[in-house]
């Protein structure tokens, strides 16, 4: 089993719809969960920080952790076009520790 | 926004040469990370750094690696004798715990270098 699941995608939404992205994880020692946006041939841009289980919002950003389900989601309200990127979750266990990556998510958000 | 940079954003060497990728990281972090990203895979971690050691490093990061923090702002990543297999974009990336009159700075990244061997 892979230690951090994502759907590759792609996901293709209209402009002004609302992206659901998710992942799930294996290691329960994890506490700390991100969101970054990766641009091609870009690096990862950090979206979200979230300690353990909870939600967090942050414009039109939301991300919320299921700890008891291994479960965290990112959703994104009002998409809009310059929102086509790939979103990737990472997670560790320590604020210091070395982050393992979901495989991404495309997301393409249709004008 | 304080930033990461990366130099040269793109490497082209001969395999069996020696490169090395720079970093500087964002001036009051005190963790720093190198990561790689093979072309359609998921970013992997490589190793970390605190404290002038190396603190974690995983599987890939043998003994054909190294990283140095030269200098009071520089970081670098060093590949001896590369081989095919390690063309793939390198990230660097630091972060500031918690504590020490610092909040949690989670890992912001560079964007990256583009290494190709040849």
């Amino acid at each position: 089993q892979k230690e951090v699941e994502q759907d590759p995608g792609p996901l293709s939404v209209p402009e002004g719809a609302i992206v659901s992205l998710n992942c799930t994880y294996s290691n329960s020692a994890f506490q700390y969960f991100m969101w970054y946006r990766q641009y091609s041939r870009k690096g990862p841009e950090l979206l979200m920080y979230t300690y353990s289980s909870g939600n967090k919002e942050d414009g039109r950003f939301t991300a919320q952790v299921d700890k008891s389900s291994k479960y965290i989601s990112l959703f994104i309200r009002d998409s809009q076009p310059s929102d086509s990127a790939t979103y990737l979750c990472a997670m560790t266990t320590d604020s210091w520790g070395k982050f393992q990556f979901g495989a991404g998510t495309q997301v393409v958000v249709t004008p | 926004e304080p930033e990461v940079t990366q130099t040269p954003s793109h490497q082209v060497t001969q395999m069996g040469q020696e490169v090395i990728l720079r970093c500087v990281p964002i001036s009051n972090h005190l963790y720093f990370y190198w990561y790689r990203q093979i072309l359609g895979q998921k970013v992997e971690f490589l190793v970390s750094f605190y404290n002038n050691e190396i603190s974690e490093k995983s599987e890939i990061f043998d003994d054909q690696f190294s990283v140095e923090r030269p200098d009071g702002s520089n970081f670098t990543l060093k590949i001896r004798s590369t081989k095919l297999e390690d063309s793939a974009m390198y990230f660097c990336a630091s972060s500031a715990p918690s504590g020490q009159g610092y909040s949690n700075q989670p890992q912001h990244f560079g964007d990256g270098t583009r290494l190709s061997i040849l």
